[in-house]
């Protein structure tokens, strides 16, 4: 598709288990950011890929949140043991290179922990 | 402190009327700077780019002042279809992971009534 695309669109969870949630972005664009929305709050930034180069995991909340990009592409965010405070809508964006740019979002995957 | 600081508001306002929203940041390093809308339950989308001289797109003008980092954003001739939720965003390198991210104000409500 021409847009960044998350799956899935909604998940609902119980306390205690992992989720798997993923992104595929824009075709060509190198940089690749996960951030975090809970109720009335603002964009929690999470990670960063660039291209071929280590992650930035500055603002992952726990050692409980980990993310892969594969082949420069796909990437997969994982939440292991989840808990009622990891409930929210977890936004992809991509851009076409590093900073300065517009960020192209996903429409989401809202995370509901029961 | 916050990176990116704006008033919550709401604003309700009056078709017609003029609005103008105002967003401070803290990394003096910062290098880019937009306005982002984003509608109930949906994905943020880029409003428009503030550039150092100003800008204007239609009904919007985005002002930029680096020597006070400050951002603002006025909106002529209010529509109801301009209710919505104004989220600043600056690109500014964090100190942790070294990258330049965008980074996201919370975002100031804006309600627009017939």
């Amino acid at each position: 598709g021409a847009g960044v695309s998350q799956s899935p669109s909604n998940k609902v969870t119980e306390k205690g288990k992992d989720v798997e949630l993923r992104c595929d972005p824009i075709s060509g664009h190198t940089a690749l950011y996960w951030y975090r929305q809970s109720l009335g709050q603002g964009l929690e930034f999470l990670i960063y890929f660039q291209g071929n180069s280590a992650p930035d995991k500055s603002g992952l909340p726990s050692d409980r949140f980990s993310a892969e990009r594969t082949g420069g592409s796909v990437s997969t965010l994982t939440i292991q043991r989840t808990q009622q405070e990891d409930s929210a809508v977890y936004l992809c964006a991509s851009t076409p290179r590093a900073g300065g740019t517009e960020a192209f979002f996903g429409q989401g995957t809202r995370l509901t922990v029961v | 402190r916050k990176e990116v600081e704006q008033d919550p508001g709401p604003f309700n306002v009056p078709e017609g009327a003029t609005v103008a929203f105002n967003c401070t940041y803290s990394n003096s390093a910062s290098q880019s700077f937009f306005w982002y809308r984003q509608d109930c339950r949906k994905e943020p989308k880029l409003l428009m780019s503030v550039y150092s001289s100003g800008n204007e797109d239609g009904r919007f003008t985005a002002q930029l002042n680096r020597a006070s980092q400050y951002i603002s954003l006025l909106i002529r001739d209010s529509k109801l279809s301009d209710s919505a939720t104004y989220l600043c965003v600056v690109n500014g390198m964090l100190a942790s992971g070294g990258s330049y991210i965008p980074t996201f104000g919370r975002g100031t409500s804006l309600i627009v009534h017939p």
